[in-house]
């Protein structure tokens, strides 16, 4: 699986956009990028993930430069509940296989009040 | 609620003391996986089962046994606990054919 590259830590006003960077140059054509997040001590939870196009759903939107490279994260209106270490994890699809997930150091996102 | 549930949250025990760590998942995910959590390593899967009866070894098995039995329950044994499992530990679950993981609520493991 490729390797990521994330800022170790990020800060975002209440209400404002957040947007995580991942690089990802050595990725792959089929690779995916996936974002999980881990809320302080608890599960990781999954977040979005896209192949080249972008992606939205209703916890966020992932921006896949042409290149495939790197990507944003964006989350539209940060919360609070919002604060927590965020995954870039950059992997072939799994389809019937046994892969696992391999998690980075992530970026460490504090939204501010 | 799709879930994936384990007990205990929080266990104190003493090295050598055998314990048992239960996980449960509710969305009939044949894929079913253990992870420890330590500051500076991250996230490393211990064993993983890819359906009832099939378990295999992930990257730190050494000290960990597991067993499908059944599609919903994928218990981690501890035979013989020592210091060095002091950990963070995360039970997983997802359909073979995707990606998206679910991840329980973790349990911290003291061992003294």
């Amino acid at each position: 699986d490729a390797k990521t590259t994330q800022p170790p830590s990020m800060d975002c006003a209440e209400g404002r956009a957040a947007n995580l960077p991942c690089n990802h140059s050595t990725i792959s054509g089929n690779e995916y990028v996936y974002w999980y997040r881990q809320i302080h001590s608890q599960g990781p939870q999954y977040i979005i993930h896209g192949l080249k196009n972008n992606e939205t759903n209703e916890m966020a939107s992932l921006i896949i430069t042409e290149d495939r490279k790197s990507s944003t994260l964006i989350l539209p209106h940060a919360t609070l509940r919002d604060t927590a270490v965020y995954y870039c994890i950059v992997r072939v699809g799994v389809r019937w296989g046994a892969q696992k997930l391999v998690f980075g150091q992530g970026t460490r996102l504090t939204i501010n009040p | 609620e799709a879930q994936v549930t384990q007990n205990p949250r929080y266990l104190i025990t003493v090295t050598g003391k055998k314990l048992t760590v239960t996980c449960s998942q509710n969305m009939n995910h044949e894929y079913m996986s253990w992870y420890r959590q330590d500051p500076g390593l991250g996230l490393r899967q211990i064993y993983y089962s890819m359906n009832v009866e099939v378990t295999d070894k992930g990257d730190v098995p050494e000290g960990y046994k597991v067993s499908r039995k059944e599609k919903r329950n994928f218990p981690l044994i501890l035979e013989s606990p020592s210091p060095n499992q002091t950990s963070l530990y995360f039970c997983a679950s997802r359909l073979l054919d995707t990606d998206t993981q679910y991840f329980g609520p973790g349990t911290r493991l003291t061992v003294l």
